[in-house]
């Protein structure tokens, strides 16, 4: 049973530039949350998407834009990259919006 | 709003030692509380949780943690180290069902155990 798949696992990107990082939620969850981690940081809350709709949304700016599929599946868009949106973004998948979670290995993103 | 706060960046047993990682919470709500382990270049992996009913809680590994209402407080233990317990454990807290309140969580401990 396939966990949670996110891709790139790596990535480079000059400031300025915009990206967009996938993410195929664990076998019957139908509910895709993200995560920013920054280096030596707890995880914290970017967005979460139920029903093809962004349902709740962290102190992020617009910059930060996502999307669901009707296969559950999700796309993370950040525009005009900064230095500081270097981290690992994590996709966690679950059953609901309120059923517990599983986490994916994340996608590193630098930023130079 | 809730918050997290883990005591110490980073702890350091030797092998065979109990393991103590602290962590305080603040919640408006009777939260639920979680402790994750991560390993370098991995996601998170959920130790324990609890949500209702008994307050001494145990998870994978060996690991067991005590929620305390009283001094809001959630320490994560485990009576005898081992070098695979070497990674970055975060606290996290939620609200009940009640609401769909997404994970908070702390900064992080980071737990070496030493030979």
């Amino acid at each position: 049973d396939a966990g949670v798949t996110q891709s790139p696992t790596h990535l480079i990107k000059t400031r300025g530039q915009q990206v967009t990082l996938r993410c195929s939620p664990k076998s019957g969850h139908d509910t895709v949350s993200w995560y920013q981690q920054a280096l030596g940081q707890g995880p914290q809350f970017i967005f979460q998407y139920y029903e093809e709709e962004e349902r709740q949304r962290g102190n992020f700016p617009d910059r930060f834009s996502g999307h669901q599929f009707p296969n559950y599946s999700s796309e993370l868009n950040v525009n005009a990259l900064l230095l500081g949106d270097s981290a690992l973004y994590l996709c966690v998948s679950s059953l609901g919006p309120q059923a517990g979670y599983t986490f994916g290995s994340g996608t590193r993103l630098t930023v130079v | 709003a809730q918050s997290v706060t883990q005591l110490g960046s980073h702890v350091s047993v030797s092998e065979g030692a109990l393991v103590l990682l602290r962590c305080n919470y603040s919640s408006s709500v009777p939260p639920y509380l979680f402790w994750y382990v991560q390993y370098p270049n991995q996601g998170l992996q959920l130790l324990l949780k609890y949500t209702t009913g008994a307050t001494l809680v145990k998870g994978i590994n060996g690991f067991e943690a005590e929620f305390k209402k009283s001094e809001t407080s959630f320490h994560l233990t485990k009576p005898s180290a081992h070098m695979s317990d070497a990674a970055e454990y975060f606290c996290a807290v939620r609200g009940p069902n009640s609401g769909n309140t997404p994970l908070v969580f702390g900064k992080g401990t980071r737990l070496s155990v030493i030979a």
